[in-house]
């Protein structure tokens, strides 16, 4: 079965611009996770939603905002970017809610700010 | 708050040689932990998992073992490739939701 798709997988965007990331999850997966991935900060959480609700959300500043929709499919936005905001976005999928079920992992989309 | 602390890298071995990637967690209640894997320009892959203590995760000749007593969760393979090169993450999960809580990462070479 497909895995979970990320699109675009390269964007560079200016600093002040907003962006949109789209992630489609594996079909039947209802949960939905995001990570900004950074040499510097490595892995760190920023929401969670499932059946288009957000259940847990990372400490980021306001700027940073998703959504699910009703299909599953999620997207991230990020308004007002900095330059610290170049990251590689991940988002991953998983059937239910719950610690222990795996997580499948997006190759991720490569967001630069200049 | 939960965390993990790994061994910082880069590790460089050998073809065959015997890994170890210490890997030790703090956390409130009784997580899931799990060893992925990332290949360059890849995103996450799950290596393997333990869901309570005293539970062995094994994947591709790769094994860790849940150990509550040490709060440590250690992965080994017996005789590497070079194939297994890539950057190793540690990670928990909290048993009421799905975040996932990751360590900064271990870069393992193996030269050939």
């Amino acid at each position: 079965k497909a895995g979970v798709t990320q699109t675009p997988r390269y964007l560079i965007k200016t600093r002040g611009q907003q962006v949109t990331l789209s992630c489609s999850p594996i079909s039947g997966h209802r949960s939905v996770s995001w990570y900004q991935q950074t040499p510097g900060q490595g892995l760190q959480f920023l929401f969670e939603y499932f059946s288009e609700t957000q259940r847990n959300k990372g400490n980021f500043p306001g700027r940073f905002s998703g959504r699910q929709f009703s299909n599953s499919r999620s997207e991230m936005n990020v308004s007002t970017l900095e330059l610290g905001d170049s990251a590689l976005y991940l988002c991953a999928s998983s059937l239910v809610l719950g610690g222990g079920t795996e997580a499948f992992f997006g190759q991720g989309t490569r967001l630069t700010v200049v | 708050g939960d965390s993990v602390t790994q061994m910082e890298g880069p590790v460089t071995l050998s073809e065959e040689a015997f890994l170890t990637i210490n890997c030790t967690y703090t956390a409130t209640g009784y997580p899931s932990l799990f060893w992925y894997v990332q290949y360059p320009g890849e995103g996450l892959q799950l290596l393997l998992k333990a869901t309570k203590a005293d539970d062995k995760g094994s994947n591709k000749g790769f094994e860790a073992t849940y150990r509550k007593e040490t709060t440590s969760f250690h992965l080994e393979k017996g005789s590497v490739q070079v194939s297994d090169s890539a950057v190793y993450f540690c990670a928990l999960s909290d048993q009421e939701d799905d975040k996932i809580i990751f360590g900064k990462g271990t870069r393992l070479h193996i030269l050939p």
